[in-house]
This record gives structure tokens, C-alpha cells and sequence, in this order.
């Protein structure tokens, strides 16, 4: 059975402070694996997308890993900012990007 | 671009009654997807279109849950008749003919009481 976990369910920082979630899957074939940001009340939102030949991918203050081999991938938050405050969705497609597994998300606060 | 449009953005009813709900996706987009998410099993695939033709309907809970896409501009989902565990937020995501990034509208809140 396809499976995306991740970790931490949740997690409180400091403004300014990095961080990074992690997204474990178990999904085959692998296509491609996607970060999303959910804003309270709102749709997610792509931030990265990698194919099976990435291994690193940057949109700003975010920077995704992909490990293949160890079908483990990492988001990774550099001086974060209040409106980093938002739920964290790590999805995997199985086929060529329509059918998605997805992850329970990490709801991250950044605190003042 | 306005984006993905759905409506209306919340929704209360009886169990019983029917529900639909309406997907506006991105011009040009001819991909749609209908999600829906709660607490309990975050967010789940329910069926998605390709040019306006059911591809994929496993995630469709059951047959109370029914959808359409007559045209390229327009999507609904309708849930008849309608119980206390259809609550959640029903999302549409619409994407180019790529299908890998979706593009996910602000959501429907349905309740059911």
C-alpha cells in the first residue's frame, strides 16, 4: 500500500530560526514528490516539485531534498519568517502526476 | 487570473439533503481534480477529469458522491443525499496538460448536521 508519513505532526520555532520537516514514502512506482503550504483556510500551495533524478530543490527560503534510494525527502526552512506559519504537505505521485499519495502534513508556528 | 473558483466557500445543511458543489478551474488548464480533506485522513483524492472526461473515480467514497464536468470551464461535485460524515473541505485543483503542478482553489467548508 502507497504510504507518505511525515514528521513532525507539529512544530513551534522562533522567528529567524531554521528548521526542517521530514517526509518518508513508500510509494512505487515513483514519478515525482511535491511540498505543499497550507495556509489555515486556504487551498495548498506548490513549493517544490522533484522527479526521481533530483535530488535538491530550492524556492526561496525552502530548499526540498529527495533521497531515492531511501525514498526519504526533507524540507528545509532557512530564517523563518511569521508567515511561515502554515501546514506542510509532503505528496508522492505514483504514475506520470495525477494519482497522489499524500502525507498528514507538519503544522509548523513560528512564534515572534 | 483569478484562479481556481469555488462555490460557494461554505455550506450548511441536513443530513438528507443534496449538496453540490461548483469548480471554476483555470483557463486553459485541462486538467481537474477533486479533493477532499479532514482531520482525521487530511487530504484524499476523489476523481479527476482529463478535457472534461472521467479519468480516475476510485477515491469517489460511494454513490452518493457523483461529478461532472460538462464543459472545459465548469466542474460539479453533488453529494445525494448528504450525512454527517461528508463534512469536510472539498478542494478543486486544476493544472496545465503536464498535470504535475496542480493549482488548488480556496475550498468549500460543508457541514452536515
Amino acid at each position: 500500500k502507497n504510504q507518505v508519513e511525515q514528521s513532525p505532526q507539529s512544530l513551534i520555532i522562533l522567528e529567524g530560526k531554521n528548521c526542517t520537516l521530514q517526509c518518508n514514502y513508500t510509494v512505487s512506482p515513483f514519478s515525482n514528490l511535491r511540498w505543499y503550504k497550507q495556509d489555515t483556510g486556504r487551498g495548498p500551495v506548490s513549493l517544490t516539485i522533484m522527479t526521481f533524478s533530483e535530488n535538491t530543490k530550492s524556492n526561496g527560503r525552502y530548499t526540498a531534498t529527495l533521497d531515492a534510494d531511501t525514498k526519504q525527502s526533507s524540507l528545509h526552512i532557512t530564517a523563518s519568517q511569521l508567515s511561515d506559519s502554515a501546514s506542510y504537505i509532503c505528496v508522492v505521485s505514483a504514475d506520470a502526476g495525477n494519482m497522489l499519495t499524500f502525507g498528514g502534513g507538519t503544522r509548523l508556528m513560528v512564534k515572534p | 487570473d483569478a484562479g481556481v473558483i469555488q462555490s460557494p466557500r461554505h455550506e450548511v445543511t441536513e443530513m438528507g439533503q443534496e449538496v453540490t458543489l461548483r469548480c471554476k478551474p483555470i483557463s486553459g488548464h485541462d486538467y481537474l481534480f477533486w479533493y477532499r480533506q479532514t482531520m482525521m485522513r487530511g487530504l484524499e483524492l476523489l476523481i479527476y477529469f482529463n478535457n472534461n472526461v472521467p479519468i480516475d473515480d476510485s477515491g469517489m467514497p460511494e454513490d452518493r458522491f457523483s461529478a461532472k464536468m460538462p464543459n472545459a470551464s465548469f466542474s460539479t461535485l453533488k453529494i445525494q443525499p448528504s450525512e454527517p460524515r461528508d463534512s469536510a473541505v472539498y478542494f478543486c485543483a486544476s493544472s496545465y496538460p503536464s498535470g504535475i503542478r496542480q493549482y488548488f482553489g480556496p475550498g468549500t467548508r460543508l457541514t452536515v448536521t
